[in-house]
């Protein structure tokens, strides 16, 4: 199985911040990778699409890169709708795996 | 607009069985393959299962292989799970989830809570 591992866990940042955060694979998964977001008590919401694409109606401040086993998700301004965690997901083989999560929060 | 319902949660006894079912409207169901994935209490996402669009090919992760069932009827735009053998560990809020393209699952369902507890 491929193990997704998301760095940090959790972060804390003001309004307007830049703020980024990576997931590293255990294999080279090329750009098989989404990342999803899930606010509180909410049921997740794709984001970003093959490593790097925008799902259609979010917002340009979310951006994704990455390909082989190193990814990065950066949120450029954060805004106060953009807490909660954020997964990635990887479908280059079965079974699909997700990472643990990298939580955000305003200060 | 695209929405996915889930039902059929609930409280269920180690050993038990439980059906959960998914509603599916404002999208061809019959085009697109589907999920289940589920989120224990406090903790991360883990897939489960996931069929083709006629339902010929199913998948399972490790953790529910040989005790759950995935299925569909197409005609009348739902997807199912049937989990037999319940245990602890499967306490947990399923999701159902379309997938928009390859294994990428957009959008997804409420959730649907399942505690299997004595």
């Amino acid at each position: 199985d491929i193990q997704l591992t998301q760095s940090p866990s959790s972060l804390s940042a003001s309004v307007g911040d830049r703020v980024s955060f990576t997931c590293q694979a255990s294999k080279d998964i090329t750009d098989y990778l989404n990342w999803y977001h899930q606010k509180p008590g909410r049921a997740p919401k794709l984001l970003i699409y093959d490593a790097s694409y925008l799902e259609t109606g979010v917002p340009s401040r979310f951006r994704g890169s990455g390909s082989g086993t190193h990814f990065t998700f950066t949120i450029n301004s954060l805004q106060p709708e953009d807490i909660g965690t954020y997964y990635c997901q990887q479908y280059d083989s079965l079974p699909l795996t997700f990472g643990g999560g990298t939580k955000v929060e305003i200060k | 607009q695209v929405q996915l319902v889930e039902s059929g949660g609930g409280l269920v006894k180690p050993g038990g069985s439980l059906r959960l079912s998914c509603a599916a409207s404002g999208f061809d169901f019959n085009d697109h393959y589907m999920g289940w994935i589920r989120q224990a209490p406090g903790k991360g996402l883990e897939w489960i299962a996931y069929m083709d669009i006629r339902g010929f090919d199913t998948y399972y992760a490790e953790s529910v292989e040989g005790r759950f069932t995935i299925s569909r009827d197409n005609a009348n735009n739902s997807l199912f799970l049937e989990m037999k053998t319940l245990r602890a560990e499967d306490t947990a809020v399923y999701y159902c989830a379309r997938d928009s393209r390859t294994k990428t699952f957009d959008p997804w369902g409420q959730g649907t809570l399942v505690t299997v507890s004595s």
